[in-house]
C-alpha cells in the first residue's frame, strides 16, 4: 500500500527567505505521481506542484521547486522567497498507478512566514 | 477552462438527519471524481472515487454513500448523519488521463 509521511508538524520562515518542507513516501511500484498541493486558512486545496516518478528532472513551477529523490523516496518541496500569503497548511499527495487516479495525502504540515 | 463547485459551503445538521452534499464540474468530460473528508487539524481522507456514469468505489466503510447520476454530477449522501460525520468535505476532479486533482471550495458540516 502507498503511503505518504510528513514529520514536521509546523515550520516558521522569515519573510523573503527559503524554505523546504519535508515529504517521503512508500511505495513498491515504479510509476507514481508525487504532489504538493497548498491549503489556506479559507479551506480550498490548491494544486502547486506536480513531479512524475520517470521525470528526469526536479519540477519548478514558479518559487515552488520539488526536491525529488527517488533512491531516498522523497519529494520535499522547496518555496523560494517566502511571502506572508505562503502561510497555510501544506500537503504531500502521492498517485498510485493502476488506473483508480485516486490521491493519497500525508497528513500536512503547517508553515507561519513571519514579517 | 475547467471549473468545480461544491454546496453548500456551510452545513450544521441534527443527528440523524440525512444529508446531501453536490457537486459539478464544467468545462471537461468523463472526470473522475473524488469525495475526501478532512477531519478537523488532519489530512485528507478519500471516501469515495469515481471513473464514469453510475461507477462508485468506496475507500472506507462508513454511515455515507455517494452517487454519480450524470458524468459531471457528483452527490454525497447519508440517510441518518452521526456526530462523527462532523468534518469538512471536499469534492475533487481530475482527467481521466490527468495528473493533479483540483478541488471545489469544500462543504464544512457540522452535526449536532
Amino acid at each position: 500500500a502507498q503511503k505518504i509521511t510528513q514529520t514536521q508538524p509546523g515550520m516558521f520562515v522569515q519573510e523573503k527567505e527559503a524554505v523546504t518542507l519535508d515529504c517521503t513516501y512508500d511505495t513498491s511500484d515504479p510509476s507514481y505521481g508525487l504532489f504538493w498541493y497548498k491549503q489556506p486558512s479559507s479551506g480550498e486545496m490548491i494544486f502547486l506542484i506536480y513531479q512524475g516518478s520517470y521525470d528526469q528532472q526536479n519540477a519548478t513551477e514558479g518559487r515552488y521547486s520539488l526536491n525529488f529523490q527517488k533512491a531516498r523516496k522523497s519529494a520535499n518541496l522547496v518555496i523560494s522567497a517566502s511571502q506572508l500569503g505562503d502561510s497555510a497548511m501544506y500537503f504531500c499527495a502521492m498517485r498510485p498507478p493502476g488506473g483508480s487516479e485516486k490521491l493519497v495525502f500525508g497528513k500536512g504540515m503547517k508553515l507561519t512566514v513571519n514579517p | 477552462s475547467q471549473t468545480i463547485h461544491q454546496w453548500p459551503a456551510t452545513l450544521v445538521q441534527p443527528v440523524g438527519s440525512p444529508l446531501s452534499l453536490e457537486c459539478t464540474v464544467e468545462g471537461t468530460s468523463n472526470p473522475n471524481l473524488y469525495w475526501y473528508r478532512q477531519a478537523a487539524g488532519r489530512g485528507l481522507q478519500l471516501l469515495f472515487y469515481s471513473v464514469g456514469i453510475g461507477q462508485i468505489s468506496s475507500e472506507v466503510p462508513q454511515n455515507l454513500s455517494a452517487s454519480r447520476p450524470q458524468d459531471r454530477q457528483f452527490i454525497l449522501s447519508s440517510k441518518k448523519l452521526l456526530l462523527s460525520d462532523s468534518g469538512f468535505y471536499l469534492c475533487a476532479w481530475s482527467g481521466a488521463l490527468g495528473t493533479e486533482a483540483f478541488f471545489g471550495q469544500g462543504t464544512r458540516l457540522t452535526v449536532v
